[in-house]
């Protein structure tokens, strides 16, 4: 049962254009969310994350938006560089009980020069 | 600081060998977790620990036992190797302030059983 999902396996973007990459979820438990990016060969690192009490996070050029209502949140990149080509992955969590991380599918992001 | 460090890189088993995984963390790091990646799939937690001589299951921990001596190394074991363990083994560890600390990746061992 994947309580995280990221339903576009890929996505193509040119170089200085948005990149939007989105992740639902259905567990309502969840309370901070996370993204992380991993490159070939190399383990994820984390990008940026928000709490269930906000609806936006930003960090320079990335920004993540979390619609609760919806159990919806999106990571915009703005604007793209080739470097941001990467494996993309959604995370969740709940901050209580083992606070164990829940990953989505990922998405392939692949940033045209 | 090395970071987070898994050995070995690659490996191929074959049907019912047993191996090791070795993870090691030099940051201090008391929570130490052991994730899986199959093809085309998020990762998903075999097993964790929040400090040396405890250790408890995650979501898909059939197959495998843990042990934490020590706090720097959180090995995985696979007794009984099964095609279906194929996959890449990450291993992570965090500090243990709060659960939003961030979590810290090593870089995975790739693991064919045939």
């Amino acid at each position: 049962d994947q309580q995280v999902k990221q339903n576009s396996p890929s996505l193509s973007v040119q170089e200085g254009r948005i990149s939007i990459l989105n992740c639902d979820y259905t567990n309502s438990m969840f309370d901070y969310f996370l993204w992380y990016k991993k490159y070939p060969a190399e383990g994820p690192t984390f990008l940026i994350s928000i709490s269930s009490i906000k609806d936006k996070n930003e960090d320079g050029r990335f920004t993540v938006f979390l619609n609760k209502s919806a159990k919806h949140l999106s990571l915009h990149i703005v604007p793209s560089q080739p470097g941001d080509s990467a494996v993309y992955f959604c995370a969740a969590l709940t901050q209580t009980g083992a606070n164990n991380l829940f990953f989505g599918t990922g998405t392939r992001l692949t940033v045209i020069p | 600081n090395a970071g987070v460090t898994q050995t070995p890189k690659f490996r191929i088993l074959k049907i019912g060998q047993s191996m090791t995984l070795q993870c090691a963390q030099d940051m201090n790091h008391n929570y130490m977790y052991w994730y899986r990646q199959d093809p085309g799939m998020g990762l998903k937690l075999i097993y964790y620990s929040v400090g040396a001589g405890i250790t408890d299951k995650g979501e898909v921990p059939n197959g495998y036992n843990v042990s934490r001596s020590t706090t720097e190394d959180f090995p995985l074991r696979l007794e009984l190797a099964a095609p279906s363990q194929t996959s890449v083994y990450f291993c992570a560890s965090r500090v243990s302030g709060t659960s939003t600390d961030t979590q810290y990746f090593g870089p995975g061992t790739r693991l064919t059983v045939l």
